[in-house]
This record gives structure tokens, sequence and C-alpha cells, in this order.
């Protein structure tokens, strides 16, 4: 079992405020880094699969950065709504299988 | 097109009995993984399935079992269940066996009583 940790376990932002988490993975025999969405009584929400080091992905106000060498990615959400109140997932794959973090969830108050 | 479908969605088991869960990938999709999630922990990777063969297999005892079949759809059989298989069970679904998003289902909460 290879050892994914996210950090924070949990996050309180305002509307409005730009926040953003922590994946940490094993550096070596990296293959991927997948983000997800999940909303509560809903599916994952698959939101970025990133393979190269320094690989940047943006989707509306989600960006996302990786860095292989040193094994973090970094999600950023930027003027946090109410709606991207989820729990966010990241999962490492070593060309084996996807090992998940516990996820940080996030709650977004008006 | 149509996402990736469990059933059953709900589920209650007493200790020892066996149970079948069902996932339908989305429309030519040849892969298949199942994950388990108990309180406090994150998703497990019991198995995956492409093309009717187990692929790769997660650490989980054997009474957890599956197939896939033809048509890509898969099921997961737990054979005498234990307290501690209260779980969420989602499974997912690729096009291939490459490095591409996997796209979970809803999931199927099974209460072992």
């Amino acid at each position: 079992i290879l050892n994914v940790e996210q950090s924070p376990q949990s996050l309180h932002v305002q509307e409005g405020d730009s926040t953003n988490f922590t994946c940490s993975f094993p550096s070596s025999n990296f293959y991927a880094l997948h983000w997800y969405r999940w909303e509560t009584a809903k599916s994952p929400e698959a939101l970025f699969v990133m393979t190269l080091n320094g690989d940047e992905k943006k989707k509306g106000r989600i960006s996302a950065t990786l860095n292989t060498k040193e094994g973090y990615s970094y999600l950023y959400i930027k003027g946090s709504q109410p709606e991207d109140s989820a729990t966010y997932l990241c999962a490492f794959h070593s060309g084996y299988a996807l090992n998940f973090g516990k996820g940080t969830s996030l709650l977004v108050t008006p | 097109k149509a996402g990736v479908t469990q059933t059953p969605r709900y589920l209650i088991k007493t200790r020892g009995q066996q149970v079948t869960l069902s996932c339908s990938p989305i429309s030519g999709h040849r892969s298949v993984s199942w994950y388990q999630q108990t309180p406090g922990q994150g998703l497990q990777f019991l198995f995956e399935y492409f093309s009717e063969t187990q692929r790769n297999k997660g650490n989980f005892p054997g009474r957890f079992s599956g197939r896939q079949f033809s048509n890509s759809r898969s099921e997961m059989n737990v054979s005498t269940l234990e307290l501690g298989d209260s779980a969420l069970y989602l499974c997912a679904s690729k096009a291939s066996g490459g490095e591409e998003t996997q796209y979970f289902g809803p999931g199927t909460r099974l209460l072992v009583l």
C-alpha cells in the first residue's frame, strides 16, 4: 500500500476566499496523479489527470500543479463558491492501481 | 452517454451471508475497477477487470471476488460477510487499460448486521 497524504483534513472558508490543498505521494514509480471532487450523495467526479513533472492544469476556477520529483501536488480554488463544497481526493497511480488519500473536506459558506 | 450505474444502491445483510454487487460501465469502456470505502478510510482498491480478465488485485482477503462479462458489466461478490465489510463500494470504468480518467458510479452502501 502506497502512502498518499492529503492536508488539511478539512477546511472552512468564506465565499470569495481562495484556497489550496496539498497531496503528498511517493516520488518513486510515478505514473500519474488524479484529482477528484466528491459531493455528498454523488459519484466522485474527475477533475484532473496529471502525468508530467511541472504539469499545470486548469478547469474554471480550479487549477492544479504537480511536482513528481518531490512528490506533491497542489489543488487551488480561486474565489470559492458554496457549490465548491465537497471532498477533494487525490490518487497516486504507480502503474498498478490508484491509491487514494483520505481527502480534504471543503466547506464554503456564504 | 449514460454514466456508470451500480445496483443495488443500498443493501442490508447479516454476518455469514454472501452478497453480489453489480456494476455497468459506460458504454465502450472495457476496464472496471472496484473500491471500498469504510469510515475514516480513503478509497481502498479491490480489483480491476479488463476484457473479462482480472488485471490487478488489492490487498483484500479471498472472500472478495469479482468477475467481468463479455459486455464489460462486472459483479463483485463477498462471501461470509463480516461486520467490518460494512462500507460503500464504488466501481469505476475507463475506456482502456491506459492512464486516463476513471468514471465512478454512485456506489452501493452495504450494511452488515
